[in-house]
């Protein structure tokens, strides 16, 4: 099956600073990647859409300049938090969409990252 | 907007019993695609089973089968023969069949716990 590799799985930073996180696809082309954040015990909710090669789509009440997406390659997008905040900690979720799959409608997900912000 | 409803947020299932989880939607799509997806303590999202829409014959995989009723928008989730290994958060997910571009939109989740 397709694999999704993300990264760093756990990540804590100082408050103020910068995160990146790293969402491959390994063994297919991603067009599309979509980022989620899950609270504790809570559902996924979508942030943004990333397409290859152009900007991201993102959800209402998502801030686009804190939340940088960039999906500059077929297998690699990434999700900065910038002047990350304590209320940013959560669970960051990135998931795939393969060409190939498409006739089965499935995403293919990555391992989630931690973030804490102290 | 679709939306996804499941108005469990937590189960228990004897071991080896069977037990059933509820989910409906609400879409004005024909074509769409419905989805559960377990979510354990290593929070890595883990697919279940998957329905098409256009499909009227009920998706199964192993001890896991589904009752889609399209005409009521319900999706429910059966797990047959209970294992431990079946605790987790359960997602039901729909995704629309429009564009490659649409995501997967997650009801609140069901917790379910499995009793030796």
């Amino acid at each position: 099956g397709a694999v999704v590799s993300q990264h760093p799985s756990r990540v804590i930073c100082k408050s103020g600073t910068s995160v990146k996180i790293e969402c491959r696809s390994l063994d297919f082309q991603a067009t599309t990647m979509f980022w989620y954040r899950q609270f504790p015990k809570k559902s996924l909710m979508l942030m943004a859409t990333s397409n290859e090669g152009s900007k991201a789509t993102y959800e209402q009440g998502v801030e686009k300049d804190k939340f940088l997406i960039n999906h500059a390659s077929l297998t690699l997008s990434t999700l900065t938090v910038t002047s990350a905040h304590p209320e940013d900690s959560s669970f960051y979720i990135c998931s795939a969409r393969a060409a190939s799959g498409e006739g089965t409608g499935e995403l293919f997900f990555g391992e989630g990252s931690r973030l804490t912000v102290l | 907007a679709q939306t996804v409803t499941q108005s469990q947020p937590e189960m228990s299932v004897q071991e080896a019993e069977t037990v059933t989880l509820s989910c409906t939607y609400d879409t004005s799509e024909s074509d769409y695609y419905l989805f559960w997806y377990k979510q354990p303590p290593s929070r890595q999202m883990i697919l279940v089973i998957r329905q098409e829409a256009y499909k009227q014959q009920n998706a199964t995989e192993n001890r896991f089968s589904v009752n889609f009723q399209k005409a009521a928008k319900s999706f429910s989730l059966k797990i047959s023969d209970s294992q431990l290994g079946d605790a987790a958060m359960y997602f039901c997910a729909y995704r629309s069949a429009f564009s490659g571009n649409t995501p997967l939109v997650f009801g609140k989740g069901t917790r379910l716990s499995v009793i030796a």
